[in-house]
């Protein structure tokens, strides 16, 4: 159980495009699903919580007019990078958490890899 | 401010050797929940373990022992007789108390068991 599916699992796009990322709660319901980015033998860096039915919380420092995160059911939360850039090529995981408690522990995707030429 | 600390950025070890992957973190929290995952070069994070800041018993799961220690504020990660099947990064994470959904993760230690 907790299975947490992202797809696509790697996406090559030109620059100045936008990408749409999906992440999925395959067997339970999340309120809350967690955006992060992770840079090439670094560690996650947390870039939104996505809330179910109102608008994500950005971390500083992260442009909320480029990366837009949309929760429209308790399963599916969506990351879109727009007008990409080659800067923006990177690692992003989603995550949820199978409960809403919050020690209950994060279950990830399989993460997208994004490449932006 | 809530900290998680990997000193260890990379570790190499030969097949059948235990390895032990530090983890020291920093918190107000009196309430707090500490994390480790494993993540495989295909990329995808795999939980490990879950302990809760009231219960400092060790565990062990097989090959898998955790120590956490409050005095010292760490939850090192033991693998015994380790594989290559092992070779991965390791990340420790820290959630804060009640109402605090983030988590803080460490930068990670990449661990290479060699044949």
């Amino acid at each position: 159980g907790a299975v947490v599916s992202q797809h696509p699992s790697w996406v090559i796009c030109k620059s100045g495009t936008s990408v749409k990322i999906e992440c999925r709660s395959l067997d339970f319901q999340a309120t809350t699903m967690f955006w992060y980015r992770q840079f090439p033998k670094q560690s996650l860096m947390l870039m939104a919580t996505s809330n179910e039915g109102s608008k994500a919380t950005y971390e500083q420092g992260v442009e909320k007019d480029k990366f837009l995160i949309n929760h429209a059911s308790l399963t599916l939360s969506t990351l879109t990078v727009t007008s990409a850039h080659p800067e923006d090529s990177s690692f992003y995981i989603c995550s949820a958490r199978y409960q809403s408690s919050y020690n209950s522990p994060l279950h990830f995707g399989n993460g997208t890899r994004l490449t932006v030429t | 401010a809530q900290k998680v600390t990997q000193a260890q950025t990379e570790i190499s070890v030969v097949e059948k050797e235990d390895v032990t992957l530090d983890c020291v973190y920093e918190t107000r929290d009196t309430t707090y929940y500490l994390f480790w995952y494993k993540q495989p070069p295909s990329g995808e994070l795999v939980f490990l373990i879950r302990r809760n800041s009231f219960d400092e018993q060790n565990e062990i799961s097989g090959r898998y022992s955790w120590n956490f220690q409050k005095s010292t504020s760490s939850f090192n990660f033991t693998i015994t007789a380790s594989q290559v099947v092992d070779s991965a990064v390791y990340f420790c994470a820290l959630s804060g108390g009640a109402g605090t959904y983030k988590y803080i993760f460490g930068t990670g230690t990449r661990l290479k068991v060699l044949a």
